[in-house]
């Protein structure tokens, strides 16, 4: 069964500082990746997606991705954070026809 | 163009009581899917509707159903509930019967707490 583990329950930056928030999975297959955001009273939102094709996956609001299939990783960065980037991050894992399963979260914090 | 809609925003039942969550997809779509997200979890899918059909589901009991009206929105139904019922319940919207990996929009969610 295909697992997502999100190794950092809570990350604290500072404003411009660059982030790397982590995520690896476990599947059989070539998964489809995800990244979601959910902001307190807001449903989640995806920032990116990995099907297939080029590794370095560029999303909304500054973010990008890399699939990494040796490493079974799929890690969100971002260079420069912004204080309306603190929210939870969930990444996502599914392949052919089935549901997706997420990750249990990082909770990304941003100091002055 | 509103987004996806879910009502109540918060709830509060009793044990043993039965709740319906509703939903109100993104203008355009037809497929609904429902997660459940406990504190401190990640969303686990609950079931999808596709065309008035439960089209999957995921590892709940049979006190969870749903439905899905002809204009596609739907609803949640717990039966007996449970203090792990818990949790904050997410709709989730998309176009067409690949609704997993068709860009899936999410609502703001119900917060459901069971005393």
């Amino acid at each position: 069964a295909q697992s997502v583990t999100q190794p950092d329950i809570h990350i604290t930056v500072s404003e411009g500082a660059s982030l790397e928030l982590r995520c690896n999975y476990s599947y059989g297959a070539t998964p489809y990746l995800f990244w979601y955001v959910q902001s307190p009273g807001q449903g989640l939102q995806l920032l990116l997606k990995y099907f297939s094709g080029d590794t370095l996956v560029q999303g909304i609001k500054g973010f990008e991705a890399e699939f990494k299939r040796s490493q079974s990783s799929f890690n969100l960065r971002k260079p420069s954070v912004h204080w309306s980037d603190a929210a939870e991050y969930f990444c996502a894992v599914g392949a052919g026809n089935t549901p997706l399963v997420f990750g249990k979260g990082t909770r990304l914090s941003v100091i002055a | 163009d509103a987004g996806v809609t879910q009502s109540p925003t918060h709830l509060i039942k009793t044990r043993g009581q039965q709740v319906t969550l509703r939903c109100s997809p993104k203008s355009g779509h037809d497929t609904v899917s429902w997660y459940q997200q406990a504190l401190g979890q990640g969303p686990q899918f609950i079931f999808q509707y596709y065309e008035e059909e439960e089209r999957q589901r995921g590892n709940f009991p049979d006190r969870f159903s749903g439905h899905q009206f002809p204009n596609y929105s739907s609803e949640l139904n717990v039966n007996a509930l449970l203090l792990g019922d818990s949790a904050l319940y997410l709709c989730a919207s998309s176009l067409g019967a690949g609704g997993h990996y068709n860009e899936q929009f999410f609502g703001p969610g119900t917060r459901l707490t069971v005393l």
